[in-house]
């Protein structure tokens, strides 16, 4: 299947920073990318839609000041957590689609822990 | 809006016998069905998936899933399982129209030697 590459792995920062984590699809163009959050033990929780070119369409109860997207091409998009928090911490994933009804590929994560 | 239920958040299996992960879904429209897998710390990889076409759905690694319009479920099956099988279990439903993928709690299938 296809490739979708997210960078950090992991990353621990300081409690008011920002951290990007970075998304991209490295052998297809994505225009879709989907940011889900994942709490320990618990299901994925989708966090925004956001297509290339496009403003990311948010879930209700996610704060967009506070989670930033950016796809401002078809191969990357990327997630700042603004200000993090330590409840901030958990394990983001993104997904990338070629296109609509197409198969969604996921990256391997990136485990936040703000302190 | 559409809702997944995976009503077993664990399930211990002993290596090489048959197992059940069941999946129950909610929805007012017509939908895909998926089964992802997750091992740890890492993202999901597809398993499965029903699109349409024949009910009975199977994975290159032995485990299958059973699309029953009748009962909403999509119950992920696999006959004799092994250690490496040990993860977690996803499974995820999507609409025609949003495309965006719905997901179950999970089942953590642990396999015992």
């Amino acid at each position: 299947g296809a490739v979708v590459s997210q960078h950090p792995s992991r990353v621990i920062c300081k409690s008011g920073t920002s951290v990007k984590i970075e998304c991209r699809s490295l052998d297809f163009q994505a225009t879709t990318m989907f940011w889900y959050r994942q709490f320990p033990k618990q299901s994925l929780m989708l966090m925004a839609t956001s297509n290339e070119g496009s403003k990311a369409t948010y879930e209700q109860g996610v704060e967009k000041d506070k989670f930033l997207i950016n796809h401002a091409s078809l191969t990357l998009s990327t997630l700042t957590v603004t200000s993090a928090h330590p409840e901030d911490s958990s394990f983001y994933i993104c997904s990338a689609r070629a296109g609509s009804g197409t198969e969604a590929f996921f990256g391997q994560g990136t485990r936040l822990t703000v302190v | 809006a559409q809702s997944v239920t995976q009503l077993d958040s664990q399930v211990p299996v002993f290596e090489e016998a048959p197992v059940e992960l069941r999946c129950n879904y909610s929805s007012s429209v017509s939908v895909y069905l998926f089964w992802y897998v997750q091992y740890p710390n890492q993202g999901l990889q597809l398993l499965l998936k029903y699109l349409s076409g024949s009910t009975l759905v199977e994975s290159i690694n032995g485990f299958e899933a059973e699309f029953n319009k009748s009962q909403t479920s999509f119950h992920l099956r696999k006959p004799s399982v092994h250690i490496s099988d040990t993860a977690e279990y996803f499974c995820a439903v999507s609409d025609y129209s949003t495309d965006k993928l719905i997901f179950g709690t999970g089942t953590r299938l642990q396999v015992f030697p």
